[in-house]
């Protein structure tokens, strides 16, 4: 079964520091890998995508992605943190053709400390 | 360029009724998926249109049911409301791919449903 697994439920870090979100995909094909951004009583807004091609994704508001398919990772990074970067963070699959659907992780909430 | 519009944005039902939601999706997109985001969850793929035809459809029951239209827009119903069914429904467009693929979704707002 496929299956996204996010560690860390909230993570907090201080304005101007490294953030990190984790996203593991459990796959048997190769997947298509998003990261999703959700401000409060908002959807979600696309922050990256992997489909294939370049394997360091880099997305908007400085946030970038690496798929590493030996440790079937693809985490989240932007190098300087900003008061704005504060919402939930939801990384998710889409798989082989004739699966439309994405599967998603139980997302991460960040906190961003002045 | 209007993206994704859901209505409404907020309703509350009472357990038992039924409850329609509404999504236009973005221009040039012409497939609408539907999702449902309970809280402190991601969100759970409910089915997708095409074509004015369900396409795929996730683990929910038969009371879920939608509708598209040839504008593209999308109705989702919801029958016999439980407790249970309070959440985000988020509807998602985008455009026909001839590999199947997704390559990405333009997300609506939501509608916060509540069921007492």
């Amino acid at each position: 079964a496929q299956s996204v697994t996010q560690l860390g439920s909230h993570v907090s870090v201080s304005e101007g520091a490294l953030v990190l979100l984790r996203c593991n995909y459990s796959s048997s094909v190769p997947p298509y890998l998003f990261w999703y951004v959700q401000y409060p009583n908002q959807g979600l807004q696309l922050l990256l995508k992997y489909t294939s091609a370049a394997t360091l994704v880099k997305g908007i508001n400085g946030f970038e992605a690496e798929f590493k398919k030996s440790e079937t990772s693809f985490h989240l990074t932007k190098p300087s943190a900003h008061m704005s970067d504060a919402a939930e963070y939801f990384c998710a699959v889409s798989l082989l053709s004739g699966t439309y659907k994405y599967i998603f992780g139980t997302g991460t909430r960040l906190k961003v400390l002045a | 360029d209007a993206g994704v519009t859901q209505s409404p944005t907020h309703l509350i039902k009472t357990r038992g009724q039924q409850v329609t939601l509404r999504c236009s999706p973005k221009s040039g997109h012409d497939t609408v998926s539907w999702y449902q985001q309970a809280l402190g969850q991601g969100p759970q793929f409910i089915f997708q249109y095409y074509e004015e035809e369900e396409r795929q459809r996730g683990n929910f029951p038969d009371r879920f049911s939608g509708h598209q239209f040839p504008n593209y827009s999308s109705e989702l119903n919801v029958n016999a409301l439980l407790l249970g069914d309070s959440a985000l429904y988020l509807c998602a467009s985008s455009p026909f791919s001839a590999d199947g693929r997704n390559y990405g979704y333009t997300f609506g707002s939501g509608t916060r449903l509540t069921v007492v």
